[in-house]
């Protein structure tokens, strides 16, 4: 039952270098959200798909792209890497009708250098 | 737009003490949400609050919404060093979810 799954946990990266963060989840949920926690700023919604085959920006889209592969997997991609990109990411799922809430991912910790 | 405030940010308590923190938002919404994050970990769902007057308990903590007054609280009862964590407060908005910027809870001796 592993619910959410990231990967990476962990990356260092250069400026201007680009990476594609994964995120699967096995419960069968319609709605699949990437958000980033930076200190004293809570978590803030990058991107989100409420449902296969679509994708919707968040609060902080710049410099992202999202892409929903089918039901299970919603990657998050930098094309571009920058220091204000240096975050903890996680991924998140829930059914269509809201459930209970979200299912978190364990968390990427992204350093850009 | 949606916004979600906690406070407060950091709350340093002795154990066996009682304590509130309180969620401010700032439209209208059906759902309230409470989590706890461990440091270095991912975060928790403690309570989901789904109606006016909704009042849920686990343990030594009782959450509560009101949505007249787009409040809701995370009562803290007899605090333990277990509690220590940060929660945060989220709020549904059309698709998604808005979180308040978390209230750090350390608790001591």
């Amino acid at each position: 039952n592993a619910g959410v799954t990231q990967t990476p946990k962990f990356q260092v990266l250069k400026t201007g270098q680009s990476m594609t963060l994964q995120c699967a989840q096995d419960m069968n949920h319609n709605s699949m959200y990437w958000y980033r926690q930076d200190p004293g700023m809570g978590l803030r919604l990058i991107y989100y798909s409420a449902s296969e085959g679509t994708t919707d920006k968040g609060e902080v889209p710049n410099g992202y792209n999202v892409s929903r592969l089918n039901k299970r997997e919603f990657s998050l991609r930098l094309e571009s890497a920058a220091p204000s990109q240096t975050s903890v990411y996680f991924c998140a799922s829930r059914p269509w009708n809201g459930g209970y809430g979200y299912t978190f991912g364990s968390g990427t910790r992204l350093t850009v250098v | 737009e949606l916004k979600v405030e906690q406070n407060p940010l950091f709350l340093s308590m002795q154990e066996g003490k009682n304590y509130t923190i309180y969620c401010n938002y700032s439209t209208t919404s059906d759902r309230l949400y409470w989590y706890r994050q461990d440091p270095g970990k991912s975060l928790e769902s403690l309570f989901v609050l789904l109606s006016n007057g909704a009042v849920k308990q686990e343990g030594r903590l009782m959450a509560s919404l009101d949505t007249k007054a787009r409040l809701s609280t995370l009562h803290i009862t007899a605090a333990v060093h277990d509690l220590s964590a940060t929660y945060f407060c989220a709020v549904d908005n059309n698709n998604d979810m808005r979180f308040g910027a978390g209230t750090r809870l350390t608790v001591k001796p």
